[in-house]
């Protein structure tokens, strides 16, 4: 099993709402990132967690939460988002990133498309 | 920080003929170069990736080439085919925060080829 799964595809909510994008994978990586990607730009790194731990957090606004229950899932907490926040919203992992000298190969899910009202 | 910079923006070639990407970065710290392949409606897809030890490497028809000396490498595609059309990210890996990585993206090279 190569994929990351990510729930749901998509997501309509207003400013006030609270939502939670999930994502999961069974590859045994003990990495896994949130991105977000506008249309027509390129992924930009939100958060990563390491061995459960967070370990990259990209100066990204508070009202984004992100969160690791376990080695397989990641969440990321929606509250009173802006209209400017709507974008694709990608998970991925990688195997092991406490190996130095050795970039990670990624794989990504399909995202979640989010639209805020 | 790390900068990449990919070049054409937009792509446009006829089924069969070959398509180039190139990228440059600025780090001479970064050390793994990776290709990502993006459909419409999908997340980005390693297609093939390029350590700084090593100058080429060749999968089928996409083969990527690095030259360290002058900080750009290069995605070709040979024998183009319209399920090659897709956006084309190009990115470079540096050390970031002690062990980790950090993958900074090109802008993106949407790629169509024609029947």
């Amino acid at each position: 099993d190569t994929e990351v799964t990510q729930t749901p595809k998509h997501l309509v909510m207003g400013m006030t709402n609270k939502k939670s994008l999930k994502c999961e994978q069974h590859m045994g990586h003990r990495a896994m990132y949130w991105y977000k990607q506008k249309a027509k730009k390129p992924p930009e790194l939100m958060f990563v967690y390491s061995y459960e731990k967070l370990s990259i957090n990209e100066s990204v606004p508070s009202r984004f939460s992100p969160e690791c229950p376990n080695s397989s899932l990641l969440n990321l907490h929606l509250h009173a988002l802006q209209p400017e926040d709507s974008a694709l919203y990608l998970c991925a992992s990688s195997q092991e990133i406490r190996l130095r000298g050795v970039g990670e190969k990624l794989f990504f899910g399909s995202g979640t498309q989010l639209s805020v009202l | 920080g790390e900068n990449v910079e990919q070049h054409p923006s937009t792509l446009s070639v006829q089924e069969g003929d070959s398509a180039v990407i190139k990228c440059t970065y600025s780090d001479s710290a970064s050390n793994y170069f990776p290709w990502y392949k993006q459909e419409l409606g999908k997340g980005p897809q390693l297609i093939i990736d390029i350590r700084s030890n090593v100058g080429e490497k060749k999968d089928q028809r996409i083969a990527v080439t690095l030259n360290k000396t002058a900080k750009h490498f290069s995605l070709h595609i040979t024998e183009t085919q319209p399920e090659d059309s897709a956006v084309y990210f190009c990115a470079a890996s540096i050390e970031s925060g002690g062990s980790n990585y950090k993958l900074t993206f090109g802008k993106g090279t949407l790629l169509t080829v024609n029947p």
